[in-house]
């Protein structure tokens, strides 16, 4: 089955350091990559996808380049702030099927100033 | 005002009590979703449904039920609570065009003792 594997955190940064938040994924065929961010007490939200291979979905200063060679979709950032602060999930979606997400663990960053 | 709105935000309750969960969303989506959050396990799927006669079971749906009400509403009921159904859940939303997104709720907090 479809599965994804994220970093573990909790992740600790100071402001503008880089970010580097590691997914590779396990699936069949061509799903579609997703990156949610989840601020404290609120839902997760989209923050970036990208739904092929060698595209690069960015957002808010985040990227993270769709890799079929490795299934991976790492999250980077050049220059983290304090309001980046919260929970990164990645998440997977099969192009068939009933169109769940399959979600990665998550990982908490916390940026220090 | 929020396009998809959870109620309860927190709930307590004991264990063998019924419970149920609400979520309307103002989105128009055809597709809605109930997630359950536990900590280290990312969000797993409980229950999904693309329209009003449309009810499937997610990877875990046991000890959960569901009841589509409206396009609108889509509510997540327990029907006997015990202890390590304590977890946060969240209600989620897509439309059918294929897009991918999901619009995440805010979460209900749900502690069965």
């Amino acid at each position: 089955g479809n599965s994804v594997t994220q970093m573990e955190g909790p992740v600790t940064l100071s402001e503008e350091a880089f970010l580097t938040i590691n997914c590779t994924y396990t699936a069949t065929g061509y799903p579609s990559l997703f990156w949610y961010v989840q601020y404290p007490g609120e839902g997760l939200q989209l923050l970036l996808k990208a739904t092929k291979a060698d595209d690069k979905g960015s957002n808010k200063g985040f990227e993270a380049t769709y890799r079929k060679e490795t299934t991976s979709f790492h999250l980077e950032k050049g220059s983290v702030q304090v309001s980046d602060s919260a929970v990164y999930f990645c998440a997977l979606r099969a192009n068939f099927g009933n169109e769940k997400l399959t979600f990665g663990t998550g990982t908490r960053l916390t940026i220090i100033p | 005002d929020a396009d998809v709105t959870q109620t309860p935000r927190n709930r307590i309750t004991k264990t063998g009590k019924r419970i149920m969960l609400e979520c309307s969303q103002t989105k128009g989506h055809d597709r809605m979703y109930w997630y359950r959050q536990d900590p280290g396990l990312g969000l797993q799927l409980i229950y999904y449904s693309f329209d009003v006669k449309d009810i499937n079971k997610g990877e875990i749906s046991d000890g959960y039920s569901v009841s589509r009400q409206a396009q609108a509403k889509f509510s997540l009921s327990l029907e006997s609570a015990i202890p390590n159904q304590t977890a946060l859940y969240f209600c989620a939303t897509m439309a059918r065009n294929g897009r991918n997104e999901q619009f995440f709720g805010p979460g209900t907090r749900l502690t069965v003792l």
